[in-house]
C-alpha cells in the first residue's frame, strides 16, 4: 500500500497571503489529522476529519481550517499568513483495529512564511 | 504545565550502547503511550504502542510504562548510527493525543 502523501513538499509564502496543503491518506483509512511541528512547541494538534466531518479540533486560531473530501483526501487551508505559522505541516491517518489505533504520518509540507 | 515533558537533547552515544529516552506526563486519564521515531525531513513513523504499565520489547526497542509516576520510557539496546533520530513520546486519552517535543539521539559509529 501506498503512504500517506502530502503536497506540497516544500512552500514559500509572504505574510498576509493564504496557503493550501493537501493530503492523501492510506487507501481504507477515512481518519486525516492534521499537526504542526516547530522546534519550540514540538508537535501539536490541528484537527482530525472523519467521513467529511471534523471530529476534533485543536487550540488553533479560526485563520487555520481544513475539510474532507469523499475521497477521504484532506485539505488544510491558512489564510493572513504569519511569520509564526513557519512550520512543517503533518497529515496523518489513523487505523482503528480493537483498541489499538495507528497513526501513518505523510513526510510533511514545509512552509516558510517571509 | 505542558501535559507531556521530553528533554529535548541532544544524547550523544556511542554506537552499541544503551539508550535510555524519557517522558512524564501530568494527566493520569492518559491511557495509551506511544513511541515515533522521526528522521530528518520525514515524518514521525510510529515504533511501538502500549496501554498497560510494565515492558513491551520489539527486537531492540523495550518500552516502559509506570501509570503510578506517569513516565514512560524507550529503551534502545545496541544502538547503531542509523538509531540516530529524533524520538517523539505520545500518549493518549479522550480522544486526545498530546506528543512531546522530541529527544534528539545521536548515535556516533
Amino acid at each position: 500500500k501506498a503512504g500517506v502523501t502530502q503536497t506540497p513538499r516544500y512552500l514559500i509564502k509572504t505574510r498576509g497571503q493564504q496557503v493550501t496543503l493537501s493530503c492523501s491518506p492510506i487507501s481504507g483509512h477515512r481518519s486525516v489529522s492534521w499537526y504542526q511541528q516547530t522546534p519550540g512547541q514540538g508537535l501539536q494538534f490541528l484537527f482530525e476529519y472523519f467521513s467529511e466531518t471534523q471530529r476534533n479540533k485543536g487550540n488553533f486560531p479560526g485563520r487555520f481550517s481544513g475539510r474532507q473530501f469523499s475521497n477521504s483526501r484532506s485539505e488544510m487551508n491558512v489564510s493572513t499568513l504569519e511569520l509564526g505559522d513557519s512550520a512543517l505541516y503533518l497529515c496523518a491517518s489513523t487505523v482503528t483495529s480493537g483498541r489499538d489505533e495507528t497513526q501513518y504520518f505523510g513526510p510533511g509540507t514545509r512552509l516558510l512564511v517571509l | 504545565q505542558k501535559e507531556v515533558e521530553q528533554d529535548p537533547g541532544p544524547l550523544s552515544v556511542p554506537e552499541g550502547a544503551i539508550v535510555s529516552l524519557n517522558c512524564t506526563y501530568s494527566n493520569s486519564a492518559f491511557q495509551y503511550f506511544m513511541w515515533y521515531r522521526q528522521y530528518s525531513r520525514k515524518g514521525p513513523e510510529l515504533l511501538m504502542y502500549t496501554y498497560s504499565s510494565g515492558n513491551k520489547e520489539d527486537g531492540r526497542f523495550t518500552a516502559q510504562v509506570d501509570k503510578s509516576s506517569k513516565y514512560i520510557s524507550l529503551f534502545i539496546r545496541d544502538s547503531q548510527p542509523s538509531d540516530s533520530a529524533t524520538y517523539l513520546c505520545a500518549v493518549e486519552g479522550f480522544q486526545k493525543l498530546v506528543f512531546g517535543t522530541g529527544t534528539r539521539l545521536l548515535v556516533s559509529p
